[in-house]
């Protein structure tokens, strides 16, 4: 089974606008860490954000939000204010405590188009 | 430079060729990994480090080999290059202490299979 699932292949977006990108992960670990990558097309992964399994409030850094619905197994990672900039593909990885090796298992990623 | 570099960025081999994909370090980090990109599949971990000398192997090893002599220094071997490993390799690190560490990665090399 795959541990993170992107259902999103691409999205579109216009600017300005807010976007939300979906994700959901599953684990049976009840400790783990949830991330969102940005890849612009120049190729370099560029970390967003992270939201820990135990944290509370919903993890916001900047534009970038993650919407952490613990039940559903989801970690929606919402844009606001979406730029030309923010054009790129979007991963989102999962690490796990009990595995020990600390690696991040990824999605298939989201490749997001904003719209002048 | 302080960060997290990688050699070469593009490489063109043939099948059958041996292949050394670099990776450095200037963090000090304990733990360093190799993932490839393949379209469909997002990144995949081949192998990782826990420390130098202590490797093991990820979703995807077969036909690689890592050493990790020196802490800041992960090098990926290709044995014998096959066109099923066209692909992006990164090279990403991370610290121990913190679950919320994020990884580091490295620029990615483009390696090409003829």
């Amino acid at each position: 089974a795959q541990k993170i699932t992107q259902t999103q292949p691409g999205m579109f977006v216009q600017e300005k606008e807010a976007v939300t990108l979906d994700c959901t992960y599953d684990t049976s670990d009840p400790s783990y860490g949830l991330f969102w990558y940005k890849q612009p097309s120049s190729g370099e992964m560029i970390f967003l954000i992270y939201q820990g399994s135990y944290d509370q409030q919903n993890a916001t850094e900047g534009r970038y939000s993650l919407n952490f619905q613990k039940a559903r197994k989801s970690a929606n990672l919402v844009i606001s204010a979406s730029q030309l900039g923010d054009s790129a593909m979007y991963f989102c990885a999962m690490r796990e405590q009990e595995t020990g090796a600390n690696n991040l298992f990824f999605g298939t990623g989201t490749r997001l188009t904003v719209i002048p | 430079d302080a960060g997290i570099t990688q050699s070469p960025r593009y490489k063109i081999t043939e099948t059958g060729r041996q292949v050394t994909l670099m990776c450095h370090q200037t963090w000090s980090h304990s733990y360093m990994f190799w993932y490839r990109q393949d379209l469909g599949h997002g990144l995949r971990l081949i192998y990782y480090s826990a420390a130098a000398d202590i490797t093991d192997k990820g979703e995807v090893p077969d036909g690689y080999v890592v050493s990790r002599s020196k802490t800041e220094n992960f090098p990926l071997t290709l044995e014998s290059a096959t066109r099923s490993q066209t692909s992006v390799y990164f090279c990403a690190s991370t610290e121990l202490g913190s679950f919320a560490y994020e990884q580091y990665f490295g620029p990615g090399t483009r390696l090409t299979v003829t």
